[in-house]
């Protein structure tokens, strides 16, 4: 079983709307939790990193959210343009633990 | 941009021939981990190196073997070639193991037929 699941698998938005993508996460101990962007055929792009006693964190238009004690996180995507479209990857760190667990990662299409 | 460079950009090889995969790190870094991608699936763990020895390895088999040199550039080789071999092959460079964070390459995009 995956230590990190993602949803929606995928979503399409109309452009100028929000959308929220979830990441639940069984992995421990937990050391960190990283969004990264990934555009097709690309490496991924990181977005935000965050500690056990962060639960907030905000990159321009992305706000990533974390609740160490349900193990869940959430990245908000403001006002969507035509560039968001990518999968958008959880992936959490476990603590004295090189590797790293990683999502499916969610699709994202924008749409005019 | 992220100063971590992969070549080629894309390979097309025949079952059950040889490839090597390049990774240069971005300046600093001394820790170079690799990762297999899948269409759809997100980046599956292959093998890490830090200071030129493997830290750490992902249920890949032993054909699938690597290097890293002094300046922390490293190499991912894969002999036997299958075609499931094919894949986006991502490298991250980072400080001192996966706690840090990762910057990865824009990655190999390898076809076997």
């Amino acid at each position: 079983k995956n230590q990190v699941e993602q949803s929606p698998q995928s979503l399409i938005i109309l452009e100028g709307k929000n959308c929220t993508l979830q990441c639940n996460y069984t992995v421990s101990p937990f050391s960190n939790l990283r969004w990264y962007k990934q555009d097709t055929g690309r490496g991924p792009v990181s977005l935000t990193i965050m500690t056990f006693s962060e639960n907030t964190k905000s990159n321009g238009r992305y706000t990533a959210t974390l609740d160490a004690d349900t193990k869940q996180s959430s990245l908000h995507i403001t006002a969507s343009q035509l560039s968001d479209s990518a999968s958008y990857i959880c992936v959490v760190s476990a603590e004295g633990n090189n590797r790293l667990a990683f999502g499916k990662g969610n699709q994202v299409v924008v749409i005019p | 941009e992220t100063g971590v460079t992969q070549s080629p950009t894309h390979l097309i090889k025949t079952r059950g021939q040889q490839v090597t995969l390049r990774c240069s790190s971005q300046s600093g870094h001394n820790t170079v981990s690799w990762y297999q991608q899948a269409l759809g699936q997100g980046p599956q763990f292959i093998f890490q190196y830090y200071r030129e020895e493997e830290n750490g390895r992902g249920n890949f088999p032993p054909r699938f073997s690597g290097l890293q040199f002094p300046n922390y550039s490293s190499e991912l080789n894969v002999n036997a070639l299958e075609l499931d071999d094919s894949a986006l092959y991502l490298c991250a460079s980072s400080l001192q193991g996966s706690d840090y964070e990762q910057y990865f390459g824009p990655g190999t995009r390898l076809t076997v037929t």
